[in-house]
């Protein structure tokens, strides 16, 4: 499968804990992005990286997000001390100049916060 | 910044029947406008986009229309059929300034045998 995979598809943990997610991208893909999404919405921004620079943080993002893309392949996704509103649908997605912009998403990471 | 407003939030319609789902858009920088189809469970598939220099463009059964002046594009099915139920998300993006895609809060569109 050549498409994004994303890493675990579900997590469950308690409030407080930390947890972190794991995105690849399509392999020749040099923009990736991390959404949120939650029941009956649409994605929400949070964060982009083109190669390994993060590049655009939503303002939106509590600093207990952060996001690493170390070689500008893989990228991670860690919360912190996390809350019950953090549960949601995290999803990655990529795309190059080449690909004119067009997202390819992951399914994504399913996280329930206890 | 910019602000995606999406309607209807449900649509019904028989085998065979059209559909159109409506989106408003607040940026008039907006220059990238795609349409993404979300089945339950499933990832967000792109399925149509227009840039801004264009007003249509078709592909098979879906057609995307966009009137700038007014900053509204709508998503237009034809011929509906059951595999066509999923979750529609319209979305915007502004050129030169934000990377991020500004989604609506999507359609679920229900096709009846």
């Amino acid at each position: 499968d050549t498409g994004v995979s994303q890493d675990p598809r579900h997590k469950i943990t308690k409030r407080g804990q930390n947890v972190t997610f794991r995105c690849d991208p399509i392999s020749e893909h040099n923009r990736l992005y991390w959404y949120r999404q939650t029941l009956g919405q649409g994605p929400e921004f949070l964060t982009y990286f083109q190669n390994e620079a993060q590049l655009e943080k939503s303002r939106l993002l509590s600093d207990r997000f952060s996001a690493e893309r170390p070689k500008g392949s893989f990228s991670t996704l860690e919360i912190q001390r996390t809350e019950q509103g953090d549960s949601a649908m995290y999803l990655c997605a990529s795309t190059s100049m080449v690909t004119n912009e067009k997202l390819f998403f992951g399914s994504g990471t399913q996280l329930s916060v206890l | 910044g910019e602000n995606v407003e999406q309607h209807p939030s449900t649509l019904s319609v028989q085998e065979g029947d059209s559909a159109v789902i409506k989106c408003t858009y607040s940026d008039s920088a907006s220059n990238y406008f795609p349409w993404y189809k979300q089945e339950l469970g499933k990832r967000p598939q792109l399925i149509i986009d227009i840039r801004s220099n264009v007003g249509e463009k078709k592909d098979q059964r879906i057609a995307v229309t966009l009137n700038k002046t007014a900053k509204h594009f709508s998503l237009h099915i034809t011929e509906t059929q059951p595999e066509d139920s999923a979750v529609y998300f319209c979305a915007a993006k502004t050129q030169g300034g934000s990377e991020k895609l500004v989604f609506g809060k999507g359609t679920k569109l229900t096709v009846n045998p």
